[in-house]
């Protein structure tokens, strides 16, 4: 069964930083992208970041690029979310997804960590 | 990039009707690399269908995709209690990868 648990959300001030981890299981890590999809209260779904399965590319939404770094330990079988400069508008839900195949649909989602950034 | 827009908004319908959800693309979408997801209230959205049409692991056959090109269509045939959600899709052909803005299915 494949699981996807996120960790590391919570309240941080305008201008903080947390780093977003997800421990995945079920599948084999190494072969499939890896993505953070976000959800601000009560609003639509919005892709923030993919990793590839070997971690050597990177994709990022113009939102958030710059301040956000993904990577991943397939050591550890674990994603990351490094955010920085944190402001108001990144207040979500942060899932973490697995991707298909060589392609960025989602097709398993964690449960989500809600980061909120207030002072 | 890709914009997506779902219509209509809201579809208000009862269950054992039909429900038809659009969404078009502001350019094609290459080799129908389009998405659906499911999300209800407090749980985190699930895979309906892939490559426009592929179903997902575990997803009944009243559920159905179509379409290629600017415009795809989700189709529920006969609605369950357990069909009223929001539904998304999502391009998957160009980054950056793209959501519509849902379309909420009520009763």
């Amino acid at each position: 069964e494949v699981q996807l648990v996120e960790s590391g959300g919570g309240l941080v001030q305008p201008g903080g930083s947390l780093r977003l981890s997800c421990v995945v299981s079920g599948f084999t890590f190494t072969t499939y992208a890896m993505n953070w999809v976000r959800q601000a209260p009560g609003k639509g779904l919005e892709w923030v970041s993919s990793i590839s399965g070997s971690g050597g590319t990177t994709y990022y939404a113009d939102s958030v690029k710059g301040r956000f770094t993904i990577s991943r330990d397939n050591s550890k079988n674990t994603l990351y979310l490094q955010i920085n400069s944190l402001r108001a508008e990144d207040t979500a839900v942060y899932y973490c997804a697995k991707g298909g195949y060589y392609q960025y649909f989602f097709d398993h989602w964690g449960q989500g960590t809600l980061v909120t950034v207030s002072s | 990039e890709i914009v997506l827009t779902q219509s209509p908004g809201t579809l208000s319908l009862s269950p054992g009707e039909r429900a038809t959800l659009s969404c078009r693309a502001s350019q094609s979408v290459r080799s129908t690399y389009l998405a659906w997801y499911q999300q209800k209230p407090g749980q985190a959205p699930r895979l309906l269908i892939y490559g426009a049409s592929s179903r997902a692991t575990g997803i009944p056959d009243r559920l159905s995709g179509s379409g290629s090109g600017t415009d795809f269509t989700l189709t529920i045939s006969r609605l369950e209690p357990e069909d009223f959600a929001v539904y998304y899709c999502q391009q998957y052909d160009n980054s950056p990868w793209t959501f519509g803005q849902g379309t909420k299915v009520e009763i």
